[in-house]
C-alpha cells in the first residue's frame, strides 16, 4: 500500500515550460512534506520541503503548493530548464516519529526538451 | 556524497547466496538508512539504525538483516539472496533523526540476483 502516491509517472516540457509534479498522501499523521531530486546514477538530494502550517513555498524556481485539507502538495518548476532533467521524489514523514523516516512517492522522471 | 561510500557499487550474484553491502560515513552522523529503489515503488526504508547496535525495521525489512559495530559503519545483508531482492540499494544518514531532517544519500549499490 502506497502512502505517498506520485503523479505522472514520466513528464516531458520544453524549456522554459511548467513542470508540475502532484503528490497525494493518506497518513494525516504526515507534518513535513519534503521534494527530493535524482540525476542518474546519484543518490537522491533534498530540494525543497515545506510544512503544513503554510500554503506555498518557493525558492528561486521552484515551488511547492500544499492543500491540507485535500491531502495534496506539488511541485512546479517554473521556466524549466534541461539541467533539471532528473527524476523527482516527493515524500512525507511525522515529526513524532523518531528518525527521519521517509516515505517515498513512485517518482516522475522529467524530461526538459532545449 | 556527503562523506558517504556505499561498496561494491554494482554485484551481480546467484540466487541463495549471502550478500553483504556496505555503508561507510565520514560524517559521524548518528542516523543510518538503508532504502531500496525499484520501479514504480520509489523508495522503500529497509531497516534504519539510531546509534551503535540501534537498529530497526523499515517497511519491507523481511529477508534482510543490518549490524552497525561502528557509528561510521552500516552493514545490509541478504541472507540467502531472491530474485525479488534485485535493486538499486541507497544508504543515507542524518544527523539528529528529527522527522523534519535532510538525508544524505550515497550514490547507491546496483545489486541482480540471477
Amino acid at each position: 500500500q502506497q502512502q505517498v502516491k506520485q503523479s505522472p509517472q514520466s513528464l516531458i516540457v520544453q524549456k522554459g515550460g511548467i513542470s508540475i509534479i502532484n503528490c497525494a498522501y493518506e497518513n494525516t499523521a504526515f507534518d513535513y512534506f519534503p521534494w527530493y531530486q535524482q540525476f542518474p546514477g546519484k543518490g537522491p538530494a533534498l530540494l525543497i520541503a515545506i510544512r503544513p502550517d503554510v500554503s506555498e513555498k518557493k525558492e528561486g524556481r521552484f515551488t511547492i503548493s500544499f492543500n491540507k485539507s485535500a491531502k495534496q502538495f506539488s511541485l512546479h518548476i517554473m521556466d524549466s530548464q534541461p539541467g533539471d532533467s532528473a527524476t523527482y521524489f516527493c515524500a512525507a514523514s511525522s515529526l513524532e516519529t523518531s528518525g527521519s523516516r521517509l516515505t517515498f512517492g513512485e517518482g516522475t522522471q522529467l524530461t526538459v526538451n532545449p | 556524497d556527503a562523506g558517504i561510500t556505499q561498496s561494491p557499487r554494482h554485484k551481480v550474484t546467484e540466487t541463495g547466496t549471502p550478500v553483504t553491502l556496505r555503508c561507510h560515513q565520514t560524517e559521524n552522523h548518528r542516523y543510518m538508512y538503508w532504502y531500496r529503489q525499484d520501479p514504480g515503488h520509489g523508495l522503500r526504508l529497509i531497516h534504519y539504525s539510531y546509534g551503535v547496535k540501534d537498529t530497526d525495521k523499515g517497511e519491507v525489512s523481511d529477508g534482510y538483516s543490518v549490524s552497525r559495530s561502528k557509528t561510521e559503519d552500516f552493514l545490509l545483508t541478504l541472507e540467502s539472496a531472491t530474485s525479488s531482492q534485485t535493486s538499486v540499494y541507497f544508504c543515507a544518514i542524518s544527523h539528529t533523526g528529527t522527522g523534519n531532517e535532510k538525508l544524505f544519500f550515497g550514490s547507491g549499490t546496483q545489486l541482480s540476483v540471477l
